[in-house]
C-alpha cells in the first residue's frame, strides 16, 4: 500500500541550528501537510500545500518555517533557527484531493526533533 | 475554537469489551475522520465519514455521525490488547485544505 514517508526519523540538533525535515507523499496526491505534535500534546496544523504554494498556515508557522517541494516526489518543512520549544514529533501527511476517498489524508510516521 | 474534542480522555476496558469513544465539534463540517496512534508513532487513518453519512463500518469498528448535534462516535466491538492505543477525532472544514485533531482519547485494553 502506499504510504508517506519521512527522514530522519528522529534529529538531536543544537538551538539555533537550521534543521531540515524531508517527506515523500503518495505519488499521485496533490495536496500536502506539515503537523507537529509536542510530547503528550495534541496534533496540530502547521501548513498545508497545493499547486506550488502555501494554502493555509498556522500562527505556529512563523517566518522561522518554510516549506518547499524542491522536485516531483519531495516535499520538506524547513526550521531557520530552532528553539528548545520546538522539539516535537512532524508529522507529514498528503491527501488525493477531489470528493470522496480523495478527502482522506494519510500521515508519514513522523521525524522527531530534539532541540538541546 | 473548531476542533473536535474527543470524550473521555482516557478509557480502560477488559478484553472483549467494547469501547466507545465520542467527538464534539463546533462548526459545519465537509468529513470527519478517525485515526489511531501507538505511542510514538504514527497516525493510521481509520474510517473517514461524510457529512451526509449517518453510520459507516470497518472491521469492527463503527462510527457515527449527528451534524445536528455535532457530534460523532467510534465503537470498538470485542476489543483486543492491540487496540491499546490513542484515538483521535479530525474534522475537515469546507475549504478542505487542513484537518484539525481533537485531543485524543486513551484506550488501554485489560488482558
Amino acid at each position: 500500500e502506499p504510504e508517506v514517508t519521512q527522514t530522519p526519523s528522529h534529529q538531536v540538533t543544537q538551538m539555533g541550528q537550521e534543521v531540515i525535515l524531508r517527506c515523500v507523499p503518495i505519488s499521485n496526491h496533490l495536496y500536502f501537510y506539515w503537523y507537529r505534535q509536542i510530547l503528550g500534546q495534541k496534533v496540530e496544523f502547521l501548513v498545508s500545500f497545493y499547486n506550488n504554494e502555501i494554502s493555509e498556515k498556522s500562527e505556529i508557522f512563523d517566518d522561522q518555517f518554510s516549506v518547499e517541494r524542491p522536485d516531483g516526489s519531495n516535499f520538506t518543512l524547513k526550521i531557520r533557527s530552532t528553539k528548545l520549544e520546538d522539539s516535537a514529533m512532524y508529522f507529514c501527511a498528503s491527501r488525493e484531493g477531489g470528493r470522496g476517498s480523495g478527502n482522506t489524508i494519510y500521515f508519514g510516521e513522523g521525524s522527531w526533533l530534539t532541540v538541546v | 475554537s473548531q476542533q473536535g474534542e474527543e470524550d473521555p480522555q482516557a478509557l480502560s476496558i477488559q478484553e472483549g469489551e467494547n469501547a466507545t469513544m465520542n467527538c464534539s465539534y463546533k462548526t459545519s463540517i465537509n468529513n470527519l475522520q478517525w485515526y489511531r496512534q501507538n505511542s510514538g508513532r504514527g497516525l493510521v487513518h481509520l474510517i473517514l465519514i461524510r457529512s451526509n453519512e449517518r453510520e459507516k463500518h470497518s472491521g469492527r469498528l463503527r462510527v457515527t455521525l449527528d451534524t445536528s448535534k455535532k457530534s460523532s462516535s467510534l465503537l470498538i466491538t470485542a476489543s483486543r490488547a492491540a487496540d491499546t492505543a490513542s484515538y483521535f477525532c479530525a474534522t475537515v472544514y469546507s475549504s478542505a485544505s487542513k484537518i484539525i485533531f481533537g485531543s485524543g482519547t486513551r484506550l488501554s485494553i485489560r488482558p
